[in-house]
């Protein structure tokens, strides 16, 4: 079965702490995306990466970090200094081609304890 | 900076019907501009496509209509059904720019029988 997995799909985190949001995808894509969700404001990016270690600031990243240590995982670090990091997180991949679309996986939601 | 603006924020449309959601955008280095479909507590999954240099594209009861001269495009669904209750989203992308989509706001869209 090819696609892009994310786990949890719940994540509860206590203040102070740092979470990480796990997204794993098999479609051999080489560029991956991850997104912040809150309602009434479409979908933010965070981060991206085109390449395996190799990452870029999206327009929200203050508070997030991230690795691209293998093409296939591309791992969302919540810290402490995001201070409202409730939100419906998701990542994305992408085939490298001038256009080719982007497509997602099923999301995690992040919920501050 | 919202680069993409969509509207309406929410859609009622009776069985049968069409349902047409608008979106403007403000860079003209875009090159691509696809629509999402969102189902709650899912990833968005994309719906439909079009580049510049088309004016409409149709896959089913999908169309896409895009004014490259006005900045705007728009998502036509006919015969709207029940199961296309959703948040819809468009969006952009500059494939030099690392294909990072700009997303709309969403159109939450229900469809009464």
């Amino acid at each position: 079965d090819g696609g892009i997995t994310q786990s949890p799909k719940y994540l509860f985190r206590k203040e102070g702490q740092n979470v990480t949001l796990s997204c794993e995808q098999n479609l051999n894509h080489d560029a991956m995306y991850w997104y912040r969700q809150d309602p009434g404001q479409g979908l933010r990016l965070i981060y991206y990466s085109q390449i395996v270690n190799d990452f870029q600031k999206g327009d929200i990243a203050e508070g997030y970090s991230v690795s691209r240590e293998k093409k296939e995982s591309f791992p969302l670090t919540v810290t402490s200094a995001q201070k409202n990091p409730t939100a419906f997180y998701l990542c994305a991949s992408r085939q490298a081609g001038a256009l080719e679309t982007q497509y997602f996986g099923p999301g995690t939601r992040l919920l501050v304890l | 900076q919202q680069q993409v603006k969509q509207s309406p924020q929410s859609l009622i449309v009776q069985k049968g019907g069409i349902s047409i959601i608008n979106c403007a955008y403000e860079n003209t280095a875009f090159d691509y501009f696809p629509w999402y479909q969102q189902f709650p507590g899912k990833g968005p999954a994309l719906l439909i496509a079009i580049r510049p240099d088309v004016s409409e594209k149709k896959e089913g009861r999908f169309t896409i209509s895009f004014n490259k001269s006005a900045k705007q495009f728009s998502l036509h669904i006919m015969d709207s059904q029940p199961g296309d209750s959703a948040t819809y989203f468009c969006a952009a992308s500059n494939g030099g720019g690392g294909n990072k989509l700009t997303f709309g706001t969403g159109t939450q869209l229900k469809v009464e029988l």
